[in-house]
Order: structure tokens, then sequence, then C-alpha cells
């Protein structure tokens, strides 16, 4: 079976500092990663996913996340964090053979900046 | 725009009320979702539909309905609510040739009283 564990439901950086938002799974096959993002009252948004390709993922806003298969993880990270970033972040897993495209979604971090 | 689009975003409704969710996007995917999200337990899978004609159960479908009749819509019925369904929904999809790429809607804040 497959899991996501974000550890730390909450996190603090200062404007400018690195954003680091870790994110580890269990899966019995390779798995498909995704990073989404879910600013308040909004829907989710995917923010980058892995997908068997390069293991450094590059999204939108500047974020990246490396998946590194000896440790199991897929953290999210931002060398600059901006106000903007203030949100919730969560990680997924998917297993691309099993057909029915279904995610596993972690708990989520809530990211807060403080200026 | 390309959107998947939730109608209400806000509902509060008392225990055993029958209450339908809507859910329609524009970009002619095949595949559809719905989730629920509570907190300390993120999102977890109630149904998702295939294509017209074709849904299954997800991980929590227990007191929950859908129907897809049409590409564009994925409705989410509840034919009892009970206080346990208070929650927010989110809808979402994608194509499957691309199925790693949902487009979410801006969920419903349903209250069961």
């Amino acid at each position: 079976a497959q899991s996501v564990t974000q550890l730390g439901s909450h996190v603090s950086v200062s404007e400018g500092a690195l954003v680091l938002l870790r994110c580890n799974y269990s899966s019995s096959v390779p798995p498909y990663l995704f990073w989404y993002v879910q600013y308040p009252n909004q829907g989710l948004q995917l923010l980058l996913k892995y997908t068997s390709a390069a293991t450094l993922v590059k999204g939108i806003n500047g974020f990246e996340a490396e998946f590194k298969k000896s440790e199991t993880s897929f953290h999210l990270t931002k060398p600059s964090a901006h106000m903007s970033d203030a949100a919730e972040y969560f990680c997924a897993v998917s297993d691309p053979t099993s057909g029915t495209y279904k995610y596993i979604f972690g708990t989520g971090t809530r990211l807060k900046v403080l200026a | 725009e390309a959107q998947v689009t939730q109608n209400p975003r806000y509902l509060i409704t008392v225990t055993g009320k029958k209450l339908t969710v809507t859910c329609s996007q524009n970009m002619n995917h095949e595949y559809m979702s719905w989730y629920r999200q509570d907190p300390g337990l993120g999102l977890r899978q109630i149904y998702y539909s295939m294509n017209v004609e074709v849904t299954d159960k997800g991980d929590v479908p227990e007191g929950y309905k859908v129907s897809r009749k049409e590409k564009r819509n994925f409705p989410l019925i509840l034919e009892s609510p009970s206080p346990n369904q208070t929650s927010l929904y989110f809808c979402a999809s994608s194509f499957v040739r691309d199925r790693w790429g949902y487009t979410f809607g801006s969920g419903t804040r349903l209250t069961v009283v």
C-alpha cells in the first residue's frame, strides 16, 4: 500500500529564507510524486510532478523538488521565500501501474512567511 | 477560461435532507474525481469516473453517490447527509493521456447540522 508522510504540519520561515517542506513516501512500485499548493479559499494547484524522468523537478513559482529513491523522499524547496508563498502544501503519491489514477495525499504543511 | 466549476461554494443543511453538489469542467477531460478534505487527514478520494457512465468507489464512498451522464458533469449526491459529512469537498478532472495533471475546482464547504 502507498502512503505519504509530511513532516511538520506548520512551518514558519522568514521572508528571503530557504523554504524546505518534507515529504516521505512508501510505495511498492516506482511511484509518481506530486506537490500541490492550496491558497486560502481556493482549490489545489499543481506545483510540480515527478513521473520517472529527471530526479530534480522544477515547478512553478521558483519551487523545485528532488526525488531520492534511497531516502524515499521528495522534499520541496525554494531558495528564497516570498510573502505570497504563504499557503498549504500537499505532497501526493500515485501508482502509475494501477489504472485508477488515484492520488494518496499527505496531511498537508501550512507555510507561514514572516516579514 | 479552462476550469472546474463547483456549486455551491458554501452550503449549510440539516441531517437527512438530500443534496447535490454540482461539478462541471469545460476542458473535455475524461477523468473526474471527488475528494473530501478534513483537518489532519489531507484529501481522501470519494468517487472517480474514467468516462461517461463509468464510475468507481474511492477510499471513502459511504454515504455518497455519483453519476456521469455527460462528459462535462460529475455531480456528488448525498441522499441522507449526516454531521460526519461536514467537510470541504473538491472536484478534480484531467485527461486520461495526461492523468497526472489534475485541475481542481474551488471547493464546496458543506456543514450538516
